[in-house]
């Protein structure tokens, strides 16, 4: 979407490597969603920040995953010791100011895991 | 537990037809039932929406169905065209926690042959 960059765009990583994905909001926003989307899926929620405050990580799979948005603005996901299991599309949004409940999605990063 | 049930999940229309996926619910708990549309690459973007309180809303050559009783609802695609060849997905919000936490069916991929 016109209102989120991601990168990387596409992403391999060797099994037991630690990967981190940015999410760059073009304009401040408040909310700021990441959601996961395997093969063939819908999107699965993650994780969700109110400016800097990580308010819901119940979508998390497993500890090894871990996301931060120190400043608000731009936000990293990151996930350590890669499984083939997380091989995704990782989809950052944000809340669309024109809309109470409009989402607005990234393109995502591809992270495939061999 | 699957929350949203999507169906089918992959479609092929002529040109020109009626392109209909449907999709049901189990939680009478959500109050905002979005279809978002997904071209390869791309991040889903938000296509048209309903509230409950209504049982139908058209956009263009879009129309959303809502069944209350049977939690139920429905997008159709009249005079179906090859550039809405794409994966939709329906989703609902869950009316509380005051944030957009989407819950996304599974995605029906549309195929329109000219």
């Amino acid at each position: 979407g016109a209102g989120v960059s991601q990168s990387p765009r596409y992403k391999v990583a060797k099994r037991g490597q630690d990967v981190a994905l940015r999410c760059d909001p073009i304009s401040g926003h408040v909310s700021l969603f990441w959601y996961q989307q395997a093969l063939g899926q819908g999107p699965e929620f993650l994780t969700y920040f109110q400016n800097e405050a990580q308010l819901d990580k119940s979508g998390l799979p497993s500890d090894r995953f871990f996301a931060e948005r120190p400043e608000g603005s731009v936000s990293t996901l990151k996930i350590q010791r890669t499984q083939q299991e997380d091989s995704a599309v990782y989809l950052c949004a944000i809340k669309d100011s024109s809309g109470a409940n409009v989402l607005t999605f990234g393109a995502g990063s591809r992270l495939t895991v061999l | 537990q699957q929350q949203v049930k999507q169906s089918p999940q992959s479609l092929i229309v002529q040109k020109g037809g009626i392109s209909i996926i449907n999709c049901a619910y189990e939680n009478t708990a959500f109050d905002y039932f979005p279809w978002y549309q997904q071209f390869p690459g791309k991040g889903p973007a938000l296509l048209i929406a309903i509230r409950p309180d209504v049982s139908e809303k058209k956009e263009g050559r879009f129309t959303i169905s809502f069944n209350k009783s049977a939690k139920q609802f429905s997008l159709h695609i009249m005079d179906s065209q090859p550039g809405d060849s794409a994966t939709y997905f329906c989703a609902v919000l869950p009316g509380f926690g005051g944030y957009n936490k989407l819950i996304f069916g599974a995605g029906t991929r549309l195929a329109v042959h000219p």
